[in-house]
């Protein structure tokens, strides 16, 4: 069946640093995908989105690129701030399996 | 802006006991969600309503029971709680009237525990 895998966490990192998370797929067919942030004591946000190969989701200075040859949607961002201490999850989506989410990476970043 | 409201923010039962947790959503989403989230698991997603009248199981339902009461709320009902669903319970809404790609809005949940 379907799975997403994201890379364990805790990551800590500076302020300024760049950032990778990776997440990896599983899925027959052509699934979207997406990434969701969890701030403390809040809800998930969508964070960004891709719905085809090649295609690349961006927001708030976060990157990820849908690589359908590696199966993979890894999250970017070249300069962390204390602010994007928080949750992050992949998601998966097809009309096979609906939404599956990964078991989400905590980030922390240090002043 | 209210998007998704969940009550109650927290809760705290006894085994056995039964209580519903509220959801309503001022976005005119057809379709409405329950998830659980676990430590180490993710979101699993216990029931969902893809149109007003309509509700469908997911990945974790038993022990829980929903009711889709209009197009603006759905509510989850523990009949008789347990110790194993001591859990954050999130509420997300979104738009079309099948479970699709689109994203989806959540509220900031409930944090249940079952003594």
């Amino acid at each position: 069946g379907n799975s997403v895998t994201q890379m364990e966490g805790p990551v800590t990192l500076s302020e300024e640093a760049f950032l990778t998370i990776n997440c990896t797929y599983t899925a027959t067919g052509y699934p979207s995908l997406f990434w969701y942030v969890q701030y403390p004591g809040e809800g998930l946000q969508l964070l960004l989105k891709a719905t085809k190969a090649d295609d690349k989701g961006s927001n708030k200075g976060f990157e990820a690129t849908y690589r359908k040859e590696t199966t993979s949607f890894h999250l970017e961002k070249g300069s962390v701030q204390v602010s994007d201490s928080a949750v992050y999850f992949c998601a998966l989506y097809s009309s096979a399996s609906k939404i599956i989410f990964g078991s989400g990476t905590r980030l922390s970043i240090r002043p | 802006n209210a998007g998704v409201t969940q009550t109650p923010k927290f809760q705290v039962l006894k085994t056995g006991q039964s209580m519903t947790l509220q959801c309503a959503q001022d976005m005119n989403h057809n379709s409405m969600y329950w998830y659980r989230q676990d430590p180490g698991m993710g979101l699993r997603l216990i029931y969902y309503s893809a149109s007003e009248g309509t509700t469908d199981k997911g990945e974790v339902p038993n022990g829980y029971n929903v009711s889709r009461l209009n197009k603006r709320e759905f509510s989850l009902r523990l009949e008789s709680a347990a110790p194993s669903q001591t859990s954050v319970y999130f509420c997300a809404s979104s738009a079309g009237t099948a479970y699709s790609n689109q994203p989806q809005h959540f509220g900031d949940g409930t944090r249940l525990s079952i003594l």
